[in-house]
């Protein structure tokens, strides 16, 4: 079974917007999520984590994801989105004792 | 990239033959993991280490071994390459147990097997 799915292959978003990036996950107990991001022709790069605590969560270049135990999501959010902000982001997933990604979206940002 | 350096950085090379992929780190840290990266799929796990000469298999071992003789180094091979194992591969590194710590990953080799 998969253990975290991005539904959105891609999503675009006007400069200046809201943005929401969609993932969910399915692994038992309390999970263990991360946000990482990659931009073109390098490896990736963490954004931020959720481990216990706080369900929102805040991390590098104003990026900030909200977890909800009730919907299992962890959608990762940032209030204005920049042109440089488009890349591709990968949720991951802590299970058993490896971290498993999902499929990742990729994120446009358009001026 | 900090730390992190991959080698070679892209590679052709035809089926049957083997392949050694090179990650270096300067970080000291402990955990060393080698992924691939393919469309639709994320980065799956190949093969990790949590110290010199202990290893384990991820989720996609099979056709991949692995080494660690020096903290600093973890060798991926392939030890007879074939057209499905065309990839972008990644090496990461951890200081600690995944349970609590970001990876941090290198910036990646490009294999097309020919």
């Amino acid at each position: 079974a998969q253990s975290v799915a991005q539904p959105e292959d891609q999503v675009n978003v006007a400069e200046g917007n809201p943005l929401t990036v969609k993932c969910t996950y399915s692994v038992s107990g309390n999970p263990y999520l991360f946000w990482y991001v990659q931009y073109p022709n390098r490896g990736l790069q963490f954004l931020l984590k959720y481990i216990t605590g706080d369900n929102l969560v805040k991390g590098s270049y104003g990026f900030e994801a909200e977890f909800n135990k009730s919907q299992t999501s962890f959608h990762l959010k940032k209030p204005s989105a920049l042109v440089s902000d488009s890349a591709l982001y990968f949720c991951a997933v802590v299970r058993g004792n490896k971290l498993v990604f999902g499929a990742g979206t990729i994120l446009r940002v358009k001026s | 990239d900090a730390g992190i350096t991959q080698s070679p950085r892209h590679k052709v090379t035809e089926t049957g033959t083997p392949v050694t992929l090179r990650c270096h780190q300067t970080e000291n840290h402990r955990y060393m993991y080698w992924y691939r990266q393919d469309p639709g799929h994320g980065l799956r796990l190949i093969h990790y280490s949590y110290g010199v000469k202990d290893t384990d298999k991820g989720e996609v071992s099979d056709g991949y071994s692995v080494s660690r003789s020096k903290t600093e180094d973890f060798l991926l091979t392939l030890e007879s390459a074939t057209s499905s194992q065309t990839s972008v591969y990644f090496c990461a590194i951890s200081e600690r147990d995944q349970y609590y710590n970001e990876q941090f990953f290198g910036p990646g080799t490009r294999l097309t097997v020919l």
